[in-house]
């Protein structure tokens, strides 16, 4: 069985560029988690979906941030325009219902904007 | 709100025990603690749903003390394998599904 996926693995970018992550969460799954990770942060929950619905985005720094889920199997977190303070590791993650707690991670994109 | 976890890091030999603890200033409904490599994705350990409830996963077992709002992390004759940072995940009542992680504790395991 598939794990989480993310894509890209690696996005290097330029301050004021757009920047699209991706994730495709573990099948039949219906909880959905966006993460970002940095040394002095530690691992910060962004927004987190259930069913396909945004539950909670008081994690999202700024209006710069926004994620989507269009459908149970996909879903994107968008940073426009992007700045240097953006550098962290992403991570997506999804649960089941029946384990809502127990969250599978993604590899993670590693974001630098320059 | 973020839980405090302590030690920040931690080094031993192989076949030796440690203790991770972790702390919250809010009631917590409950822990859940995840190990994760250098250079990898976090890795689900286990939950603790009640007070006093203690878990075992491997030699390694936690303990979740509601009203201390506190939870403790054991590692019982560490294994290289399990070098890693460990992270305490709380959810606190009225606040859903969220998960607010510690600042992690760092584990080094030598030979």
């Amino acid at each position: 069985d598939a794990g989480v996926i993310q894509s890209p693995r690696h996005e290097v970018t330029e301050m004021g560029q757009e920047v699209t992550l991706r994730c495709k969460p573990i099948s039949g799954h219906n909880s959905l988690f966006w993460y970002r990770q940095t040394m002095m942060r530690g691992l910060e929950l962004l927004i987190y979906f259930n069913n396909n619905v945004p539950i909670d985005d008081s994690g999202m720094p700024e209006d710069r941030f926004s994620a989507k889920m269009p459908n149970a199997s996909f879903s994107t977190l968008k940073i426009q325009p992007s700045e240097p303070r953006d550098s962290a590791v992403y991570f997506c993650a999804s649960s089941f219902r029946r384990r809502p707690y127990e969250q599978y991670f993604g590899p993670g994109t590693r974001l630098t904007v320059t | 709100q973020q839980p405090v976890q302590s030690p920040q890091a931690v080094i031993l030999r192989e076949g030796e025990d440690a203790v991770i603890n972790c702390s919250s200033s809010k009631a917590l409904y409950s822990v859940h603690w995840y190990r994760q490599k250098h250079g990898e994705a976090p890795v689900f350990l286990m939950i603790l749903l009640k007070g006093g409830e203690q878990k075992g996963h491997e030699k390694i077992s936690a303990s979740f003390n509601e009203k201390k709002q506190q939870s403790s992390l054991y590692l019982t004759a560490s294994q290289l394998s399990y070098s890693g940072t460990y992270f305490c995940g709380t959810r606190v009542y009225n606040q859903g599904g969220k998960l607010i992680f510690g600042q992690g504790t760092e584990l080094s395991v030598k030979p």
